[in-house]
């Protein structure tokens, strides 16, 4: 069945550096991807999209990667900053509905 | 400005008590969803509405009720039949539904409602 998941829990990292988010993904029909940021006690919120037909997509300090060949996406934050501590959510499209994955909490190192 | 706003934020359940949470949305959206998230886990899909007068079980949907009569509002009602319904509740609307092939757009979020038991 459809899932999505992501390598690490957690993820630690100096403030300033640049941080990797992965996630896996199982259903290979899907052909829309979205990460999210969540804080604590929020909604999540959009960060980016990428549809399958792309395999980069960049925004403001924030690129997301897709190889559909082994069906992983990343999330790459350049500079990270404490305001980027959060929950980041990768989620699919699949069957008329988004599947999201697990989560992984960022902390940022001063 | 144009958002998600859900009430109220905690909320706060007797036995056998139903309670509802209010969605609504002034996006223009034609899809919303409720979400369960429970602590340090990732979202699970509750019911799903792609228009007006119309919803579809999710994931999860057992001793939840929806409506869906106005386009902007999606209320979510936790029955006494849900046994374990502490959680974050999350409402979320897209533009159009996900997997429509002409478009795929991104679900926006409300702030959520933390619901407990008395």
């Amino acid at each position: 069945g459809e899932s999505v998941g992501l390598h690490l829990p957690t993820l630690s990292v100096q403030e300033g550096d640049n941080s990797i988010i992965n996630c896996a993904y199982s259903n290979s029909a899907s052909d829309y991807f979205i990460w999210y940021k969540q804080e604590s006690g929020k909604g999540p919120q959009f960060i980016i999209d990428i549809r399958s037909n792309m395999d980069k997509r960049q925004g403001q300090r924030v690129t997301v990667l897709l190889n559909k060949t082994v069906k992983h996406l990343s999330l790459q934050i350049a500079a990270t900053q404490p305001g980027d501590s959060a929950v980041y959510f990768c989620a699919e499209t699949g069957a008329q509905k988004l599947v999201f994955g697990q989560g992984t909490r960022l902390t940022i190192n001063p | 400005d144009g958002g998600i706003t859900q009430s109220p934020k905690y909320l706060f359940r007797k036995e056998g008590q139903n309670v509802t949470l209010s969605c609504e949305q002034n996006l223009n959206h034609d899809a919303m969803y409720w979400y369960r998230q429970d602590p340090g886990q990732g979202l699970r899909l509750i019911y799903y509405s792609q228009i007006v007068n119309d919803f579809q079980k999710g994931d999860i949907a057992e001793g939840y009720s929806v409506s869906r009569e106005k386009k902007e509002s999606f209320p979510l009602t936790v029955t006494s039949a849900q046994k374990n319904p502490t959680a974050f509740y999350l409402c979320a609307s897209s533009i159009t539904p996900p997997g429509t092939s002409h478009s795929n757009q991104p679900q926006h979020f409300g702030d959520g409602t933390r619901l407990s038991i008395l």
